[in-house]
């Protein structure tokens, strides 16, 4: 089975609603990335998170690794066109490892 | 500070060609990791390099494809013999020291290979 899951695959929202993405791994990891990506274009970071119950927040992203160490929510508030794009999630399971990535959920934001 | 740079950014090979992927990561990092991007797949990852050192090369195919990151230059991605299934984004990435160590991982904006 999967190891890393992303959730949900795809999603629209209106333009001003929020919205969350869920990352989960079924074994503890050793620390998780946001990224962005649009079409046709590169990987842009958004937040690193390392320690069980860390939460970081930028401009209106949020994201949050829980206490075990397992799922990582991100959270957008009032979403904007401008959100839109493919949200991918990245973890390594151990120190000094690559990161193993999900595949990823597709905003759309109506406006 | 110039970001990841990688080149050609797209790149068109006939079957049974040659394609070389160039990347220069961000000054500073010594890290370079190569991932490659499916449609319906998402991003896979394929080698982890350090100059001169090949970390992790699990997810490599064993044949066809090799990496390198020399003392001097870029890293090199190289497929040789390109069959059609070859055909997609390869991204790379690069940090100052092993990922998440409180390290940033940046990536490149990708190179898109066809092969026709």
């Amino acid at each position: 089975s999967q190891e890393l899951e992303q959730s949900p695959q795809s999603l629209i929202v209106q333009e001003g609603k929020n919205l969350t993405i869920n990352c989960t791994s079924s074994k503890t990891l050793y620390g998780l990335y946001w990224y962005k990506q649009k079409y046709g274009e590169g990987l842009i970071f958004l937040m690193m998170l390392q320690k069980g119950g860390e939460e970081k927040s930028h401009e209106k992203i949020t994201a949050k690794l829980d206490e075990k160490k397992q799922q990582s929510s991100l959270h957008i508030t009032a979403s904007q066109p401008s959100h839109a794009g493919i949200y991918l999630c990245g973890v390594a399971y151990q120190a000094g490892t690559a990161l193993i990535f999900g595949k990823g959920t597709t905003l759309s934001v109506s406006s | 500070n110039a970001g990841v740079m990688q080149n050609p950014r797209h790149l068109v090979r006939r079957r049974g060609q040659e394609a070389r992927l160039r990347c220069s990561p961000m000054k500073g990092h010594s890290h370079v990791y190569w991932y490659r991007q499916l449609p319906e797949e998402g991003l896979k990852f394929m080698v982890y390099l350090q100059k001169e050192n090949i970390i992790d090369e699990s997810g490599m195919p064993k044949e066809r494809f090799s990496a390198e990151f020399p003392k001097e230059g870029p890293s090199i991605l190289r497929i040789q013999q390109v069959v059609r299934g070859d055909s997609a984004a390869y991204f790379c990435a690069s940090s100052p020291m092993a990922a998440v160590s409180g390290n940033t991982i940046y990536f490149g904006e990708g190179s898109w290979l066809t092969v026709v």
